[in-house]
């Protein structure tokens, strides 16, 4: 059973354009969702997390934007760049400190 | 500081051999977790510990499959006998428990090659 679809599998974006990822999951006891960001050979790095309580967090270029009653985020990145070329996980964990469920992830790639 | 280490960084074994993966969380951190990422199935849990005890090890695939952390600063991952399907990437991270944010640190990961 996944618990976390994200979409899409793999994303091309131009330059300075807008990229656009996005979740959903089923599981109502989920109450951090976080977004990594994975370059090839390296492990997976927080890129920025959010919880139910609110419905956008913004981190420089990166936002996160979340429907509690649709179960829903997405992950937006603004002024794409060459460097932002990776793949972004979506995840999701319940209260205390367990374990993350993740999305099977998309390949961005942006092209200069 | 040093972030989650991990080793070895890559590993090639022959079936039915017996595979140990080591992992040192950042210090001060009291949950440790086991992941293994494959191009099929993606990034699953494997087991997680809080102050060196397992809590959740339902995402342990078979009893071939063990972890121990026998202190803060150690955990090893053991599969016996390995088999090809078990060729993956597994990455251990660290977090601190009662922390605000719950951010989880990924080590560089071991890659395994089973024969």
């Amino acid at each position: 059973q996944q618990q976390v679809k994200q979409s899409p599998q793999s994303l091309i974006v131009q330059k300075g354009g807008i990229s656009i990822i996005n979740c959903a999951y089923e599981n109502t006891a989920f109450d951090y969702f976080p977004w990594y960001q994975q370059f090839p050979g390296k492990g997976p790095a927080l890129l920025i997390a959010i919880r139910p309580d609110v419905s956008e967090k913004k981190e420089g270029r990166f936002t996160i934007s979340f429907n509690k009653s649709a179960k829903q985020f997405s992950l937006h990145i603004m002024d794409s760049q060459p460097g932002d070329s990776a793949t972004y996980f979506c995840a999701a964990s319940t209260g205390g400190a367990d374990g993350l469920t993740f999305g099977k992830g998309t390949h961005l790639i942006i092209q200069p | 500081d040093a972030g989650v280490i991990q080793s070895p960084r890559h590993e090639v074994t022959e079936m039915g051999q017996e595979v140990t993966l080591r992992c040192k969380p950042i210090s001060g951190h009291n949950s440790l977790f086991w992941y293994r990422q494959t191009m099929m199935r993606g990034l699953e849990l494997l087991i997680y510990f809080n102050n060196n005890v397992p809590i959740d090890d339902s995402g342990m695939p078979e009893d071939r499959f063990s972890a121990k952390m026998p202190n803060a600063s150690f955990s090893t991952l053991k599969i016996q006998p390995s088999e090809p399907r078990d060729s993956a990437v597994y990455f251990c991270a660290s977090s601190l428990w009662g922390g605000v944010g719950k951010t989880q640190y990924f080590g560089p990961g071991t890659r395994l090659l089973v024969l």
